[in-house]
């Protein structure tokens, strides 16, 4: 069965760094795109990041650019988003998805890890 | 490209129509998407590219559009129907999600 499953989420404080993963199953992660997607509570849907098949480059939305950072272990078939310099407003559900390429949509979601932001 | 949907919330009854409206500041081709979110769930997609239907997603759920206006339709509304609903533009980084559109019982 093809499946992601996030973990890593937890409470921290302002300024603090937390590193989610996401185990994959029935694909591999090296040969795929992968996209964080995260969601306020009661707010939308905005992606964060991606990290490219193959050669493992990415990209960010400028409101996580230079805190975040995505990579892959590939032996692990595992993603992961490490967050440092955390705000309150980092707050939110954190998925997983596989993202199909060209066409740049979420065809496979975890069910999240909650990233709460607090002092 | 940010994306906006209308209505935010629209109230229906199962078997009516239901269309929900997206539009791009921008021209973004066929790229656009639309997923399905129940409360305490993950999104699940329904259509890719405009009007592509995802496997498993029944044929009441219909896209269409091009350039800067989408829609999505639900021909006839079922009961595991009441959900939001997000559309997403595919065609350039960052990508973006619609607001949502909250589909309500009446």
């Amino acid at each position: 069965e093809v499946q992601v499953v996030e973990s890593g989420g937890g409470l921290v404080q302002p300024g603090g760094s937390l590193r989610l993963s996401c185990a994959a199953s029935g694909f591999t992660v090296s040969t795929n795109y992968m996209s964080w997607v995260r969601q306020a509570p009661g707010k939308g849907l905005e992606w964060v990041s991606i990290i490219y098949s193959g050669s493992g480059g990415t990209d960010y939305a400028d409101s996580v650019k230079g805190r975040f950072t995505i990579s892959r272990h590939n032996a692990g078939n595992t993603l992961y988003l490490e967050m440092n310099s955390l705000r309150p407003d980092d707050t939110a559900l954190y998925y997983c998805a596989r993202t199909k390429f060209p066409y740049w949509y979420f065809d496979v979601w975890g069910r999240g890890t909650l990233v709460t932001v607090s002092s | 490209i940010p994306v906006t949907q209308s209505p935010s919330s629209v109230s229906a009854s199962v078997g009516d129509r239901v269309t929900v409206t997206c539009r791009a500041s921008q021209d973004i081709g066929n790229w656009l998407a639309w997923y399905q979110q129940k409360p305490g769930r993950a999104p699940k997609l329904l259509i890719y590219e405009t009007s592509n239907l995802q496997s498993g997603v029944p044929s009441r759920f219909s896209g269409s559009g091009s350039g800067t206006d989408f829609t999505l339709t639900i021909s006839s509304l079922q009961p595991e129907d009441f959900a939001t609903y997000y559309c997403q533009q595919a065609n350039s980084f960052p990508l973006a999600f619609g607001g949502g559109t909250r589909v309500e019982m009446k």
